[in-house]
């Protein structure tokens, strides 16, 4: 699996969007971007994921760059429940396991 | 949506006793898996199960079994438990072909004293 970095904390507004980066420089062609998040001592849920287009669900939204080297979720309106660790992933076609690195834990303020 | 069960939040046990976690799924995925989280070793994988009565191991094995006698239903065994298996286990599933979509329980915490 090509690895991830990612910031290890960010801050937000409650209402405000929450812009979440994530490198990926060494991402190969059939490799998709996941992401999951984990609220404290609960098991990780399942936000979004893409491979080259933009993708937007109930939930969040995925901009990939062009060259797939970077993307960024964003949670439109942040509010307090979207507190938790935000785990960026990169997966090819032929996994059928996961494996989390250190996330970003984000923290949503009132 | 897709609904991951798991049968118990909470769990203590004795060292030496044998400890069921049983996981139940209903979306009818073909793929079913056992994790454990532990702070600083991030998910690690035990077992995998792709079919009923199929399994594969992960990467720590050791000390584990599994059952898969119905396509939604997976259990992990400790045949006896110690106290490093002290830990947050993760039952997860998905469809057949590799790359969908995993989805995870809500998770079992085991404390082994």
């Amino acid at each position: 699996d090509a690895k991830t970095t990612q910031p290890t904390s960010m801050d937000c507004a409650e209402g405000r969007a929450a812009n979440l980066p994530c490198n990926h420089s060494t991402i190969s062609g059939n490799e998709y971007v996941y992401w999951y998040r984990q609220i404290h001592s609960q098991g990780p849920q399942y936000i979004i994921h893409g491979l080259k287009n933009n993708e937007t669900n109930e939930m969040a939204s995925l901009i990939i760059t062009e060259d797939r080297k970077s993307s960024t979720l964003i949670l439109p309106h942040a509010t307090l429940r979207d507190t938790a660790v935000y785990y960026c992933i990169v997966r090819g076609g032929n996994d059928y396991k996961l494996s989390f690195g250190a996330g970003t834990t984000v923290t949503v303020r009132a | 949506d897709v609904k991951v069960t798991q049968s118990s939040r909470y769990l203590v046990k004795r060292t030496g006793e044998k400890v069921f976690l049983e996981c139940v799924q209903d979306m009818d995925h073909e793929n079913m898996f056992w994790y454990r989280q532990d702070p600083g070793l991030g998910l690690r994988l035990i077992y995998f199960s792709y079919d009923v009565k199929m399994k594969e191991k992960g990467d720590i094995p050791e000390g584990y079994s599994v059952s898969r006698e119905k396509k939604e239903r997976f259990s992990l065994i400790l045949e006896s438990a110690s106290t490093n298996q002290t830990s947050m286990y993760l039952c997860a599933s998905s469809r057949h072909r590799a790359g969908n979509t995993i989805y995870f329980g809500e998770g079992s915490w085991l404390t082994v004293v």
